[in-house]
Parts: C-alpha cells; structure tokens; sequence
C-alpha cells in the first residue's frame, strides 16, 4: 500500500539553529499539506500546495518557516532559525484531485532545546 | 475560525463497545473524519462520512451523524487492546481541503 514517507522522524536541535524535513506524497497526489501537532492537541495546518503552488499558507509563521515544493512531488519545511516554542510533530499529508480523504505520514517529531 | 471538539478521555474494557463523540460549529462541513494515532506515530485515516449522511458502516466501526445538532460520533463495537490511542474527529469545510481537527480523545482499553 502507498504510502507518505517523511524524514528525518526525530530531530534535536538548539534555538537558533536551522532545521528542515522532508515529505514525500503518495505517487499521483497533486495535493500535500504539511501540519503542526503541538503535544496533547490536534494537528493544525501550516501550508498546502496544489502541484508546485501554495494555496493555502495563512497560518504558517513566515518570518521564520518556509516551504517549497519546486517540481510538485516532495517537499520540504524549512525553520530559521529555530524556537523552543516550534517543539512539535510536524506531519505531512496527501490527497488526490478529488481531496476527499488526506493520507498522513509518521511524522518529524522536532525538540528545541 | 470554526471549532471541533471532544472529550479528552474514555476508557472501556476489552469486549465492551466505545463511543467517542464530537462536536464542531461549521454548518458548511461537507466531510467529517476519524483518525487514529498511536503512541509516535502518524494519523492514520479510520473512516469519514460525507455531510448528507446520517450513518456508515464499516466492519467494528459505525460513525452517526446528527447535522442539526452538529455532533459526529464513533462506535467501536468487541473494543479490543489494540484499539488504544487516541481518535481525532476532523471537519472540511466547503472552501478548498483544509481539515480542523479535534482535540483527540485518548481511548483506553482494559483487559
């Protein structure tokens, strides 16, 4: 079965340092997202793209977070520098054209120290 | 923004049926969702509905919507221990393929 692979799983790092992940769709969905699991809560969207274009990034912090998805297949999430408040899951998700159903990956489990 | 919620926690024994409920504010919500996640891992996709559904079926799993009421709710039926973790409940509204999900509800099974 298909599925979305996300690396690396665990990642430590020091505020103010930089940090990337990366997420690769199921083959075919035009559709990712990547969203921000803060512990004990639900997961809420940071950045979606259709194909290479975002479409949606109303509540990624962009002073400090960036993504791209150049050739609209993987992706990568990019913190600089980061903050101990950005400790989090940060998980990546795909659907198809219809986008009815999100496929999630592990996820990136991220701690600032 | 629009709002789902849930309780936090339940716990059942092995054998006996779950019911998680949900609740959320979006009156244009065209799916409602359940995933499950285990300890460190992803989400991972159980069942959805679509708005203009009352009820699906699927194996263990029934989910019962109620739109007037904007509740959603999740039966488990013979819970078994691996059925531990927690459930989130997750709307899309009717503007592009955003979800907002619930809180979660941590289901514990006892032997």
């Amino acid at each position: 079965e298909a599925e979305v692979a996300q690396s690396p799983r665990y990642k430590i790092t020091e505020k103010s340092q930089a940090v990337a992940f990366w997420c690769d769709p199921i083959s075919g969905h035009a559709t990712l997202y990547w969203y921000r699991q803060i512990l004990g809560q639900g997961p809420e969207l940071l950045v979606q793209f259709q194909d290479e274009s975002v479409v949606d990034d109303s509540q990624l912090p962009k002073d400090r977070f960036s993504a791209e998805r150049l050739k609209g297949v993987d992706s990568t999430l990019k913190i600089q520098p980061a903050e101990l408040g950005d400790s989090a899951m940060y998980l990546c998700a795909s659907s198809s054209g219809s986008g009815e159903t999100q496929y999630f990956g592990p996820g990136t489990r991220l701690l600032v120290l | 923004g629009e709002d789902v919620e849930q309780s936090l926690f339940l716990s059942v024994r092995e054998g006996d049926s779950s019911v998680i409920n949900c609740t959320y504010t979006d009156s244009s919500s065209t799916y409602l969702y359940w995933y499950k996640q285990e300890p460190g891992a992803g989400l991972q996709l159980l069942t959805y509905i679509f708005s203009n559904m009352d009820m699906k079926q699927d194996q263990r799993l029934t989910v019962l919507l109620n739109k007037k009421d904007k509740h959603l709710s999740l039966r488990i039926a013979d819970t078994q221990t691996g059925d531990s973790a927690i459930y989130f409940c997750a709307e899309r509204g009717n503007a592009g393929n955003m979800l907002t999900f619930g809180g979660g509800t941590r289901l514990m099974v006892k032997p």
